[in-house]
């Protein structure tokens, strides 16, 4: 199976930072990465599609980028609504894998 | 507009056997294929398996042994069973609709899955 490697676990943003978190692929997913964001006892949201794609009412503030197996999320400009957890999951091989996830936390 | 419903019993003992539904509406169980993503309480997420469009399935590696994923197209229904629970099974149950080409895109709420006795 695939890995996905997230990192980091947590981290603790202020407002306005850039943020960004990555996921390394233990073998090639190509694009076929998500990215989700999820607030607590809330179902996952699709940020990100094939690796840089901004999904459907996502602020621009999001993007994706993909160097080599490494594929990352940046939030330019933290806003409070920003703080939640992250995951990613590559789609390209089954079975499909997530990320362990990270942890936003204010400051 | 599409949405992903799940039902099933909230408390399960152990041993006995885990049975969902989710139920769809807005699209065709035909045309798409639907994923099933558990979350233990506060760990990540975990792909549990998929029925294709055309009724293939896929599953997660250390599940299979215990899963089935099937459908009802008549009535959109797609159905997890997982058999011998045990309390590591413990999880919210989501399932989500896909596209080859952009991933894990609508969601349903998720239902809360206790395995205890």
């Amino acid at each position: 199976d695939i890995q996905m490697t997230q990192s980091p676990s947590s981290m603790s943003v202020s407002l306005g930072d850039t943020v960004t978190i990555t996921c390394r692929a233990s073998q090639d997913v190509g694009i076929y990465v998500n990215w989700f964001q999820q607030k607590p006892g809330k179902s996952p949201r699709r940020m990100i599609y094939r690796a840089t794609n901004l999904a459907d009412g996502v602020p621009s503030r999001f993007s994706g980028s993909r160097s080599g197996s490494d594929y990352s999320l940046t939030i330019s400009s933290l806003e409070s609504e920003d703080v939640a957890d992250y995951h990613c999951l590559q789609y390209d091989e089954y079975p499909y894998t997530f990320g362990a996830g990270t942890k936003l936390e204010l400051k | 507009q599409v949405q992903l419903k799940e039902s099933g019993p909230g408390l399960v003992q152990p041993s006995q056997t885990l049975s969902l539904t989710c139920t769809v509406s807005g699209f065709s169980l035909t045309s798409n294929s639907v994923h099933w993503v558990r979350q233990p309480p506060g760990k990540g997420l975990e792909w549990v398996g998929a029925i294709w469009s055309g009724g293939s399935t896929d599953y997660n590696s250390a599940l299979k042994s215990r899963l089935s994923i099937s459908r009802d197209t008549s009535k959109s229904q797609v159905f997890l069973k997982m058999n011998s629970l045990q309390t590591e099974d413990t999880a919210i149950y989501f399932c989500t609709r896909s596209s080859y080409t952009t991933g894990l895109g609508y969601w349903g709420q998720g239902v809360m899955v206790t395995v205890s006795s």
